[in-house]
């Protein structure tokens, strides 16, 4: 069964400091895809990133990047100098062969001034 | 203006009472999705379409319905709903009738169920 896991349940930082938060996942497929997705207090969803699972290379975005290693099943967030605005809780996901979503559980992320 | 349109927002109801949330998107995106947000579980799949006429259990189908006559729409439905079927629920659509494409999520609609 495909399972995501985000040990950390909440974090808190002080601004400027850097964060990575943690995405495990487990599946025997050997085709998936690994999302990230942010919810703000607002409450809505947006889309941060997509992976497939052929594709190891790193990538950045600004101040985001993302370190997927498939040897150990996982694709961690770095926030750097996080700003006030990055509070939110952030979601990591996996899609499978079958078009199947499992979502972990989330983290919090807090960022005081 | 490209969106995900999910109604009600809000609904206090009792067990029992049939209730539908709607959603609707203008987008022409083939696969379509229901979510449930729980504390400490993050958000389950419940039912997912991939195109009209096809939809498929998520992880967790007990309770609910869907239909996915039109394009656009896909209601889910709540036959006799239940106190934990409280939740947050969300609708979310993508482009092509596969889950490997990043979904547009509506704004969500909370459910109390008493």
């Amino acid at each position: 069964a495909q399972k995501v896991t985000q040990a950390q349940t909440e974090i808190s930082v002080v601004e400027k400091e850097d964060v990575t938060l943690d995405c495990v996942y487990e599946t025997r497929d050997t085709t998936y895809y690994l999302f990230w997705y942010k919810q703000p207090p607002s409450g809505e969803l947006v889309f941060l990133i997509r992976r497939n699972s052929f594709d190891e290379q790193n990538e950045i975005s600004g101040r985001y990047s993302w370190n997927f290693q498939k040897s150990t099943s996982s694709f961690n967030f770095t926030i750097t100098a996080s700003q006030v605005v990055d509070s939110a809780v952030y979601f990591c996901a996996l899609s499978d062969n079958f078009n199947k979503f499992y979502f972990g559980s989330g983290t919090k992320l807090n960022v005081k001034p | 203006e490209a969106q995900v349109t999910q109604n009600p927002r809000y609904l206090i109801t009792v067990t029992g009472k049939k209730l539908t949330v709607t959603c609707s998107q203008n987008m022409n995106h083939e696969y379509m999705s229901w979510y449930r947000q729980d504390p400490g579980l993050g958000l389950r799949q419940i039912y997912y379409s991939m195109n009209v006429e096809v939809t498929d259990k998520g992880d967790v189908p007990e309770g609910y319905k869907v239909s996915r006559k039109e394009k656009r729409n896909f209601p889910l439905i709540l036959e006799s709903p239940s106190p934990n079927q409280t939740s947050l629920y969300f609708c979310a659509s993508s482009l092509q009738g596969y889950s490997n494409q990043p979904q547009h999520f509506g704004d969500g609609t909370r459910l109390s169920i008493l």
